[in-house]
């Protein structure tokens, strides 16, 4: 089966900085992979996904890569805010497994004024 | 409020006590997923629903463990005879299949077992 693997598994940052999370993925099948935010005894919440067949993708602030010969996808924060700290997952699924996500094991993200 | 919505927020029980938590999806999606986290752990996938069909079931879901979708809109979870190893956040999720088999999912606020 799939296996997630996310660095690191905590980052600090002070306000205005940038911050890169990085995730490996086992499966050559996988072709999406989502990124969820979940504050501490919140729901996750999607912030941003990317699909196979494309490269990067950009969200305001957020943006993610993959890179398919490497099995590697990252997400990226610029100029970071203190609302941003949050614990941080990234997920993989592929098709022939309907979509079931795989996650990683998370990174807690602190933001530091 | 047009989210997931999952019932109770928390639960508390004794060691072999059975307990039930239900999940109402977002309207219209059709497929239904339960996930588990224990604490600093990312979710873990346990079980699957298209519709009424449950169609997948992880290992992680022993026999003690079973869910339904009857009319394919809220499902149920239930745990018999619970074990302290069963305390976590039970994660419902759910999205909307439409060929794309990579379909979003959206997540509920979960339910925290706690097995004393």
């Amino acid at each position: 089966g799939e296996n997630v693997e996310q660095h690191p598994s905590t980052l600090s940052v002070q306000e205005g900085d940038s911050a890169v999370i990085k995730c490996t993925y086992s499966d050559s099948a996988s072709n999406y992979f989502p990124w969820y935010k979940q504050e501490l005894g919140k729901r996750p919440q999607l912030i941003i996904d990317i699909r196979s067949n494309v490269g990067e993708k950009k969200d305001q602030r957020i943006a993610v890569t993959l890179n398919k010969t490497a099995k590697h996808f990252s997400l990226h924060i610029t100029e970071t805010q203190p609302e941003d700290s949050a614990v941080y997952f990234c997920a993989a699924s592929s098709t022939g497994t309907a979509s079931k996500l795989t996650f990683g094991t998370g990174t807690r993200l602190q933001v530091t004024l | 409020d047009t989210g997931v919505s999952q019932d109770p927020r928390h639960k508390i029980t004794k060691r072999g006590q059975n307990v039930t938590f239900r999940c109402d999806p977002i309207s219209e999606h059709n497929r239904l997923y339960w996930y588990r986290q224990t604490l600093g752990q990312g979710p873990e996938f346990l079980t699957y629903f298209q519709n009424e069909a449950q169609l997948e079931k992880s290992r992680l879901l022993s026999d003690r463990f079973s869910a339904e979708r009857p009319k394919g809109s809220f499902s149920t979870l239930e745990i018999q005879r619970t074990e302290q190893g069963d305390s976590a956040m039970y994660l419902c999720a759910s999205s909307l299949a439409r060929g794309n088999p990579t379909d979003t999912q959206y997540f509920g606020p979960g339910t925290r077992l706690t097995v004393l």
